[in-house]
C-alpha cells in the first residue's frame, strides 16, 4: 500500500537549534496538511497545501516556523529557531481533491523534543 | 463555533459489547464529508469510514459503522463486537466540499475491558 513517508522518525535536540521534518505524500496526492499533536492542544493544523500552493497557514506561528513544497513529491516544514514548547508529533498528511469522499492519509509523524 | 464536537473524553467498554462514539458537526455547506479515525497507543492515524453528506446510507466498514443523522448534524461511529485492540483514541473529522482542509474533533478515548 502506498504510504505517506516522514522523516526522521524522531528528534532530539537543543533548544535554539534548526529542524527541519520532512514529507513525501503519496504518488499522486495533490493536497498536503501538517498537524503538530500534543496532550494539552490535541490536533492542530500548521499548514495546508493545494497543488504545492500554500493555502492555510494561519495556525503557525510564523516567526519560527516556515512550510513549504519545493516539489511535488517532498513538502517541509522547518522551525528556526526551536524552543521547548515546540516539543509535539507533527504529522503529514496528504490526500487528493478530486472527490470529497478522500479521506486524508497520515505518516507516522516525527515525534520531536526540544530540551 | 467549533466545527466537530467530540463530548466524552473517554469511554470504556466490555470486550465483545457495541459501542457508540458521538461526534456531531457544524456546517452551513450542503456539500460535505465525514471521516473517523483512529490513533493507537503506537501513535499512527488510521482512516476507518467516511459518510457524505449526500449519502442516503450509513457507511459501514467491517465492524465500522456510521451513524448519519443529516437533521441532527450527527455522525457517530458504531463499533460492534469491541475486540482488545479497538483500545485507542478516536477522532471525528470533517471536510467541507473536495479540496479543502479538514476540521477535527478533540478525540474520544476508548478503552475495550477484557
Amino acid at each position: 500500500d502506498a504510504r505517506v513517508t516522514q522523516t526522521p522518525r524522531h528528534k532530539v535536540t537543543e533548544m535554539g537549534q534548526e529542524v527541519t521534518m520532512r514529507c513525501q505524500p503519496i504518488l499522486g496526492h495533490n493536497t498536503v496538511f501538517w498537524y503538530r499533536q500534543t496532550m494539552m492542544q490535541g490536533l492542530e493544523l500548521l499548514a495546508y497545501f493545494r497543488n504545492r500552493a500554500p493555502l492555510d497557514d494561519s495556525g503557525m506561528p510564523k516567526d519560527r516556523f516556515s512550510a513549504e513544497m519545493p516539489d511535488a513529491t517532498l513538502a517541509t516544514l522547518k522551525i528556526q529557531p526551536s524552543e521547548p514548547r515546540d516539543s509535539a508529533v507533527y504529522f503529514c498528511a496528504s490526500g487528493r481533491t478530486e472527490n470529497s469522499n478522500q479521506p486524508q492519509h497520515f505518516g507516522d509523524g516525527t515525534r520531536l523534543s526540544i530540551l | 463555533a467549533q466545527k466537530i464536537t467530540q463530548t466524552q473524553p473517554g469511554m470504556f467498554v466490555q470486550e465483545k459489547e457495541a459501542v457508540t462514539l458521538d461526534c456531531t458537526y457544524d456546517t452551513s455547506d450542503q456539500s460535505y464529508g465525514l471521516f473517523w479515525y483512529k490513533q493507537p497507543s503506537s501513535g499512527e492515524m488510521i482512516f476507518l469510514i467516511y459518510q457524505g453528506s449526500y449519502d442516503e446510507q450509513n457507511a459501514t466498514e467491517g465492524r465500522y459503522s456510521l451513524n448519519f443523522q443529516k437533521a441532527r448534524k450527527s455522525a457517530n461511529l458504531v463499533i460492534s463486537a469491541s475486540q482488545l485492540g479497538d483500545s485507542a483514541m478516536y477522532f471525528c473529522a470533517m471536510r467541507e466540499g473536495p479540496g479543502n482542509q479538514f476540521y477535527f474533533g478533540t478525540g474520544t478515548s476508548l478503552t475495550v475491558i477484557p
